[in-house]
């Protein structure tokens, strides 16, 4: 079966730093995508991990552990501008992406 | 650059209707398409995806098809909307093995 859980909602303030979890058991595995999707809006990619370990972008990073099945966003320096939903997708092989449904993050002043 | 468009926006159709969905690529040759669906509240799901020209690849069964019948169209449609057909519709495209990539979407609203 496919199952990516990440939580649903998430709140942080503005200039924290906020992690958003994901765990995921599919049928084939060949790296782990995010995505940040605004209300309303489509999807726009953030990060992809094929490895373990951590990969930075910026104020984003994303991490990996495939022994585990587990993966983070992390966020930095929070803006008001970063409160979007944020999806988690296994890449199942041959670009075939199983989602979560998606953690919404709300971040106050 | 690669741009990805789809048309209409939104889209309010009587239950039983039929339904075209469309998204073109621009930039790019041969690249693998996609069609998701985002219902209220669930994850985006995917409805069909392509890698060339007629050929079609059904992730879903449902009153919905696909067809592809130039190398950067692709096509949604069906002969009889249902009101659980009512979401967001999104074409993305990949090249080969990449990051894939989200057009605008279409909202849909069956009544």
């Amino acid at each position: 079966g496919q199952n990516i859980d990440q939580p649903t909602e998430m709140t942080a303030t503005e200039g924290a730093i906020v992690q958003i979890n994901c765990t995921y058991q599919t049928s084939g595995f060949n790296g782990l995508f995010w995505y940040q999707q605004h209300a309303g809006e489509a999807p726009t990619f953030l990060s992809y991990n094929v490895l373990d370990g951590l990969e930075e972008k910026g104020r984003f990073s994303s991490f990996l552990s495939r022994s585990k099945g587990y993966s983070y966003l992390l966020l930095k320096e929070l803006q008001m501008k970063d409160s979007a939903s944020y999806l988690c997708a296994s890449n199942t092989g041959f670009q075939k992406l199983v989602f979560g449904t998606g953690t919404r993050l709300l971040v106050s002043p | 650059s690669q741009t990805i468009h789809q048309w209409p926006a939104t889209l309010v159709q009587p239950v039983g209707s039929p339904l075209s969905l469309e998204c073109t690529v621009e930039g790019t040759s041969n690249p693998n398409l996609y069609w998701y669906r985002q219902a209220a509240g669930r994850g985006l799901q995917l409805l069909f995806y392509s890698v060339g020209i007629g050929q079609i690849s059904s992730e879903v069964p449902q009153n919905l098809s696909a067809s592809r019948p130039q190398d950067r169209q692709f096509i949604l449609s069906s002969k009889k909307l249902l009101l659980s057909d009512s979401g967001f519709y999104l074409c993305a495209w990949a090249q080969g093995a990449g990051t894939q990539y989200f057009g605008p979407g279409t909202r849909l609203l069956v009544l």
